[in-house]
């Protein structure tokens, strides 16, 4: 069965620190890839997502950068955190093709102080 | 651009009680709708998924119907109990890619 994994679970940052969030999926090839971010108050909103490695899209502009170093593995960096990137970040796979349901990780609260 | 509105927002019931969960969407031109249960604290976990060619879903006491003309979905909850209290989301799936956008969610709370 196909299992996804998010590290850290929980980080205090202060503002300015780099950031480095990862997640990996088992039991899967070649999955499509999504990082979501969910701010207090504000609805889930779709990052980045990727359909393979070194295939990886932006959806808004931020302070924040992807990576998928290999095939099951997606990285969410930022070089300088900023305090609006404090939230509740949720990497997800899906089959890759279409019309498949997303599966989510546990998720990283990240606060930046 | 896709906008995916629930209601209520909030929602108390005592236990045992059947329910219903709406959940709205401005472009009809979807490719799937799928809900989810978030615990506090927790990610998401998927409930059902409705392909757009599809009316309905079921899944033990839970189900979902889609109607896709008109923009809505309904989730619905038979014999509530207190371990269904949580948060449902909706989200939708346009058909480009499969990036799904949420709605803000119905917070559930079912008394004893």
């Amino acid at each position: 069965s196909q299992t996804i994994h998010q590290w850290p679970a929980t980080l205090v940052q202060p503002v300015g620190s780099p950031l480095s969030l990862e997640c990996t999926v088992e039991g899967t090839s070649n999955p499509n890839l999504y990082w979501y971010r969910q701010a207090a108050g504000r609805g889930l909103q779709l990052l980045f997502y990727s359909i393979g490695i070194d295939q990886i899209s932006s959806e808004v502009p931020q302070n924040l950068s992807a990576s998928r170093p290999q095939d099951r593995q997606f990285i969410l960096s930022s070089k300088k955190l900023l305090l609006s990137d404090s939230g509740f970040y949720l990497c997800a796979w899906s089959t890759s093709g279409g019309g498949y349901e997303q599966y989510f990780g546990p998720g990283t609260r990240l606060t930046v102080t | 651009k896709q906008e995916v509105t629930q209601i209520p927002a909030a929602l108390s019931v005592p236990e045992g009680e059947n329910l219903v969960l709406n959940c709205s969407f401005t472009d009809s031109a979807i490719y799937n709708l799928q809900w989810f249960r978030q615990d506090p604290g927790k990610g998401l976990t998927s409930l059902l998924l409705i392909q757009s060619s599809q009316r309905e879903q079921t899944s033990g006491r839970l189900n979902a119907s889609l109607d896709k003309s008109s923009g809505r979905s309904t989730l619905y909850i038979a014999a509530s109990q207190p371990g269904d209290s949580a948060t449902y989301l909706c989200a939708v799936t346009g058909t480009g890619f499969q990036k799904l956008v949420f709605g803000t969610g119905t917070r559930l709370l079912v008394s004893p």
